[in-house]
């Protein structure tokens, strides 16, 4: 069955780095375009960031570009969200998600999340 | 960006009763929407895509409607195990963006 792990998830203080993994199983990982996606406690989620099947293709959202980089190692069946210049609000959970087609930019399926706390 | 408002916040319904959401987009987003169910401390799960198309494994009781800038999921018999938060979110355009939610919870 599919599975997507996260980690990499902690606290770091404002203004530094960490990068985020996302190790999935159970399908294609190198057939299939996949997203972050980010959700503040009782709030609606937050889409961050796509990469394409062959990494060929990348795209940010508003609030994040020029600071996250989407990346992904297929053959390692693995997806990496590197932040940098981390902020108060970017603390939150983050999650991968999987596109079930080639850029329909929703999400059948949902790793667990990992939590990132941003603070001093 | 297209913005999704959700109705009701809350609702409360007892076991085997219709219940239904309703999101309005903004603008209009043809029928490129879904809709997820989460429960507390749990990832998003997938119900329906494209307004109206069952996600596999997803039980018959969910269904999706609409069509434009309305859209509505329906539960046509609650049970407890449907207990949760539900979302519906536009893929039609960047950014895509979801709903803030409705909870829904068992008499």
């Amino acid at each position: 069955q599919v599975q997507l792990v996260e980690s990499g998830g902690g606290v770091v203080q404002p203004g530094r780095s960490l990068r985020l993994s996302c190790a999935a199983s159970g399908f294609t990982f190198s057939s299939y375009a996949m997203h972050w996606v980010r959700q503040a406690p009782g709030k609606g989620p937050e889409w961050v960031a796509v990469i394409s099947y062959d990494g060929s293709k990348k795209y940010y959202a508003d609030s994040v570009r020029g600071r996250f980089t989407i990346s992904r190692d297929n053959s390692k069946d693995t997806l990496y969200l590197q932040m940098n210049s981390l902020r108060a609000e970017d603390t939150t959970v983050y999650y991968c998600a999987r596109d079930p087609g080639d850029l329909l930019y929703y999400f059948d399926y949902w790793g667990q999340g990992t939590l990132v706390t941003v603070s001093s | 960006d297209i913005q999704m408002t959700q109705s009701p916040s809350t609702l409360s319904a007892s076991v085997g009763a219709r219940v239904t959401i309703t999101c309005r987009a903004s603008q209009s987003i043809s029928s490129w929407l879904a809709w997820y169910q989460q429960k507390p401390g749990k990832a998003p799960k997938l119900l329906i895509y494209g307004a109206s198309s069952l996600e596999n494994g997803v039980p018959s009781r969910f269904s999706g409607s609409g069509s434009g800038t309305e859209f509505t999921l329906t539960i046509s018999s609650l049970q407890p195990d449907d207990s949760a938060s539900y979302y519906c979110q536009q893929y039609d355009r960047s950014p895509r963006t979801f709903g803030q939610g409705t909870k829904v919870e068992i008499k």
